[in-house]
């Protein structure tokens, strides 16, 4: 039972271009989880979504970050016109059910590095 | 919102001797406590977790304890081993349903030798 994937695993953009980062859940879990992690952090919640759905979004920010789960394929966490901030590792999790009270799984992560 | 707060930032023991690491969390609806262990450039891993109707829970040399009266929660580490060093976090979740976590600033733990 493969664990929670995510690529790349190491991505480089320079500023103002997009970031497309992928999160492929545990099998058998419906739920996902985006957190960012900045150098010498904890990690921040960004965003818990279900197949089709955004559950809550209260850690995203306001503008160029968006996140989606479709039917078919993994979780996108995208981030347009990326700037230096944005350099961090982002993690993904999955857990099997959203009733509370369920672990969370997560990924190696993607570090990203804005140029 | 959720609010948590951990400590210390930093821990060095002697090998062999025990470590604890606290947290607090302002929410008192929250009802799941989770503790991570990162090594570094490594993915957060799940060491041990505990829900709000209970008080303890121990696994081998682990244990976690949570007073909700006063709405904090700690980590024990006995008998500690070099492969122990790595980063610890603290995390609260719950008010009922499937909440991202709220994570602790995270605590390097040092075994030293």
């Amino acid at each position: 039972n493969a664990g929670v994937m995510q690529n790349p695993r190491h991505l480089v953009r320079r500023r103002g271009q997009e970031a497309r980062l992928r999160c492929s859940p545990m099998k058998g879990h419906s739920h996902v989880y985006w957190y960012r992690q900045l150098p010498e952090e904890g990690l921040k919640f960004m965003v818990y979504l279900q197949k089709e759905n955004i559950i809550d979004e209260s850690g995203m920010p306001k503008e160029r970050f968006s996140a989606e789960f479709p039917k078919e394929g993994p979780s996108i966490l995208r981030i347009q016109q990326v700037v230096r901030g944005d350099s961090a590792a982002y993690f993904c999790a999955s857990s099997p059910s959203g009733l509370g009270f369920n672990e969370q799984f997560f990924g190696p992560g993607t570090r990203l590095t804005v140029l | 919102g959720e609010n948590v707060e951990q400590h210390p930032s930093t821990l060095s023991v002697q090998e062999g001797d025990s470590a604890v690491i606290k947290c607090t969390y302002s929410d008192s609806a929250s009802n799941y406590f989770p503790w991570y262990k990162q090594e570094l450039g490594k993915r957060p891993q799940l060491i041990i977790d505990i829900r709000s109707n209970v008080g303890e829970k121990k696994d081998q040399r682990i244990a976690v304890t949570l007073n909700k009266t006063a709405k904090h929660f700690s980590l024990h580490i006995t008998e500690t081993q070099p492969e122990d060093s790595a980063v610890y976090f603290c995390a609260a979740s719950g008010g009922g349903g499937a909440d991202g976590l709220t994570f602790g600033k995270g605590t390097h733990l040092i075994i030293q030798p």
